[in-house]
């Protein structure tokens, strides 16, 4: 499969700052996903992204596709203590997701 | 209209024994993906199926591992012969039909697999 460089691998933040994250790939891809895991769940799409440099919020959540297709990140502003949890960045062409290994989030109250 | 369903949420089998895992798919979903999550990692794809089809299967291991999604009820993913390093959670994901387009995958709570 292809390889996904997600960064940071953790943080931890104090409520009220803003958190970014990125994802970069060798191979080009069609759409960027973010996706979040709470513990014992399945991954919940957050944003989808399917042109390159397209920007795209939900929220407090923004995201970015990179104009050379081969990254992307997401920021939350202003953090709470529900944005705890595992933040995955997902490349998509055809059917098939390509993960990255995920950055965990926790928040200091 | 309820999400993906997978049974059970946790499993714990011996060395030997198999692992029946069960999905069911959103109402009006006909696509369904399996996924594995070793510890620290993220999702990797296993297999793709429609309705009694596999569409492919590229990142299901040979041996042991099949899959299936019949006509009338869940998809299973079967693990013959369960070894220590097959544990980890399985995700299923599922995705309507479409025309011309890749649509959102959508993904149950995962089952959890501990061999012991």
């Amino acid at each position: 499969g292809q390889q996904l460089n997600q960064s940071p691998q953790s943080m931890f933040i104090q409520e009220g700052e803003d958190v970014s994250m990125n994802c970069t790939s060798s191979s080009i891809f069609n759409t960027w996903l973010w996706y979040k895991q709470d513990p014992g769940e399945g991954p919940v799409l957050l944003i989808a992204l399917y042109k390159a440099g397209e920007l795209t919020s939900n929220g407090r959540l923004t995201a970015q596709f990179g104009i050379t297709r081969k990254d992307s990140f997401l920021n939350i502003s202003a953090s709470i203590p529900s944005d705890v949890g595992i933040y995955f960045c997902a490349g998509r062409n055809d059917y098939k997701l390509s993960f990255g290994a995920g950055t965990t989030v926790t928040v200091r109250a | 209209n309820a999400g993906v369903m997978q049974n059970p949420r946790h499993l714990v089998r011996r060395r030997g024994q198999e692992a029946r895992l069960r999905c069911s798919p959103m109402k009006g979903h006909s696509h369904v993906y399996w996924y594995r999550q070793l510890p620290e990692e993220g999702l990797k794809f296993m297999v793709y199926l429609q309705k009694e089809n596999i569409i492919d299967e590229s990142g299901m291991p040979k041996e042991r591992f099949s899959a299936e999604f019949p006509k009338e009820g869940p998809s299973i993913l079967r693990i013959q012969q369960v070894v220590r390093g097959d544990s980890a959670a399985y995700f299923c994901a599922s995705s309507p039909q479409r025309q011309g387009s890749v649509e959102t995958q959508y993904f149950g709570p995962g089952t959890r697999l501990l061999v012991l």
